[in-house]
């Protein structure tokens, strides 16, 4: 019940498409639901992150859609550049008690130019 | 204002050694998470702190593992008695008190890269 399923295990997207990555969880406690990027030999840095009082987040060039009765939710990236390979990782956690993220598996996305 | 801080960066241990990890958090972060990540695969939880209190270990190994956050100084990952199955990136994060408006928000360090020979 504690687990966060993302797909796909790698992604290749031309240089101006459209990226897209999806996460189901089931645990309906989670309330908070982070996506992370990781570059090679670097840490996680926190993208964006959606709340399951809204059903859709925009920050630039990246959306976060939320389907709370499907218990899904999913990053789009617009206008893929290829400094944005990297790997993504969607995560959930119970936000109001503090509780340690549990990730997805990660997306190794490839923007090619 | 300095991000989460890791230090080594890089960690080489033989069989049987002891490993030490540290982590210091985000100015005014009080809350500290460990995670692990393996080779290729997503991050692992191991244990979450506040200050000189272990909150929740339940992702953390019962042996050879352990973790402190006193009251002064970084929070510290121990590994005793290092095996090559430890080998893996090391990452910490740390979180604001409760309250805010960035409360839940993870923020991760660099990591800790321990190769065990």
């Amino acid at each position: 019940q504690q687990q966060v399923k993302q797909s796909p295990q790698s992604l290749i997207v031309q240089k101006g498409g459209i990226s897209i990555i999806n996460c189901a969880y089931e645990n309906t406690a989670f309330d908070y639901f982070p996506w992370y990027q990781q570059f090679p030999g670097k840490g996680p840095a926190l993208l964006i992150a959606i709340r399951p009082d809204v059903s859709e987040k925009k920050e630039g060039r990246f959306t976060i859609s939320f389907n709370k009765s499907a218990k899904q939710f999913s990053l789009h990236i617009m206008d893929s550049q290829p400094g944005d390979s990297a790997t993504y990782f969607c995560a959930a956690s119970r936000e109001t008690s503090g509780s340690r993220l549990t990730f997805g598996e990660g997306t190794q996305l490839t923007v090619n130019p | 204002n300095a991000g989460v801080m890791q230090n080594p960066r890089h960690l080489v241990r033989r069989r049987g050694q002891e490993a030490r990890l540290r982590c210091s958090p985000m100015k005014g972060h009080s809350h500290v998470y460990w995670y692990r990540q393996l080779p290729e695969e997503g991050l692992k939880f191991m244990v979450y702190l506040q200050k000189e209190n272990i909150i929740d270990e339940s992702g953390m190994p019962k042996e050879r593992f352990s973790a402190e956050f006193p009251k002064e100084g970084p929070s510290i990952l121990r590994i005793q008695q290092v095996v090559r199955g430890d080998s893996a990136a090391y990452f910490c994060a740390s979180s604001p008190p409760a309250g805010g408006s960035f409360w839940g928000e993870q923020f991760f360090g660099p990591g800790t890269r321990l190769t065990v020979l």
